[in-house]
């Protein structure tokens, strides 16, 4: 079965630094890659999603992920953070033609002031 | 998009008794889940839920202490039976709106149950 792994369980940053969360994968086939994050108080929301195409991947508030296949990994990016950045964040992923997401364990984002 | 509406959104249960989730979406879908969100854990796929037929469940879950129903394309419940502390957690109801090149889950705000 496929397994997904967020290394960086909390990372606290200063407004302004630059952000980079680790996924790693476990599955040889076809994968779809979806980064979530949840906002103090609020549901999950889509981040970005990689199903084909370029690798890098731009999503909503100036995040983006590179899928780098050779190293079945999908980590996540922001040049410059800010506090409303602050949230918990989680990689999935979709293989083969199954619908459900496997998730990470997530990563606690802080960012202070 | 999809608007998913949960029923209830917390509530604190005592040892024993049972729940049932309500799950509604606006618009008719395929795909409909059942999550787990366990305090300081990540999601945990309970089970899959079949308009028509018997849910699926994944490994660890059995249907005796998670009886789902999904009458129609548009809602489905989970059930929390026989409940125990161990069960307070957040239980997410997931839906799949699916284009082969977009498709994307959409999430319910949860329902937090307490178990005293």
């Amino acid at each position: 079965a496929q397994s997904v792994s967020q290394h960086n369980h909390h990372v606290i940053l200063s407004e302004a630094a630059s952000l980079e969360l680790g996924c790693n994968y476990s599955y040889g086939g076809t994968v779809n890659l979806f980064w979530y994050v949840q906002y103090p108080g609020q549901h999950l929301q889509l981040l970005l999603k990689y199903f084909s195409g370029d690798p890098l991947v731009k999503g909503i508030k100036g995040f983006e992920a590179e899928f780098i296949k050779s190293k079945f990994s999908f980590n996540l990016r922001k040049p410059s953070v800010q506090w409303s950045d602050t949230a918990e964040y989680f990689c999935a992923v979709r293989t083969g033609t199954a619908s459900k997401l496997t998730f990470g364990t997530g990563t606690r984002l802080q960012v202070t002031l | 998009s999809a608007v998913i509406s949960q029923k209830p959104s917390r509530d604190i249960c005592q040892r024993g008794t049972s729940l049932t989730i309500q799950c509604q979406v606006d618009s008719q879908v395929t795909m409909m889940f059942w999550y787990r969100q366990q305090p300081g854990q990540s999601l945990t796929l309970i089970a899959t839920a079949n308009q028509g037929s018997e849910a699926t469940y994944e490994s660890g879950f059995v249907i005796d202490k998670f009886p789902i129903s999904r009458p129609n394309l548009t809602f489905s419940t989970l059930t929390v039976s026989n409940m125990s502390p161990e069960d307070s957690s957040i239980y997410l109801c997931s839906v799949e709106k699916w284009d082969p090149n977009t498709g994307e889950l959409f999430f319910g705000e949860g329902s937090r149950l307490t178990v005293l």
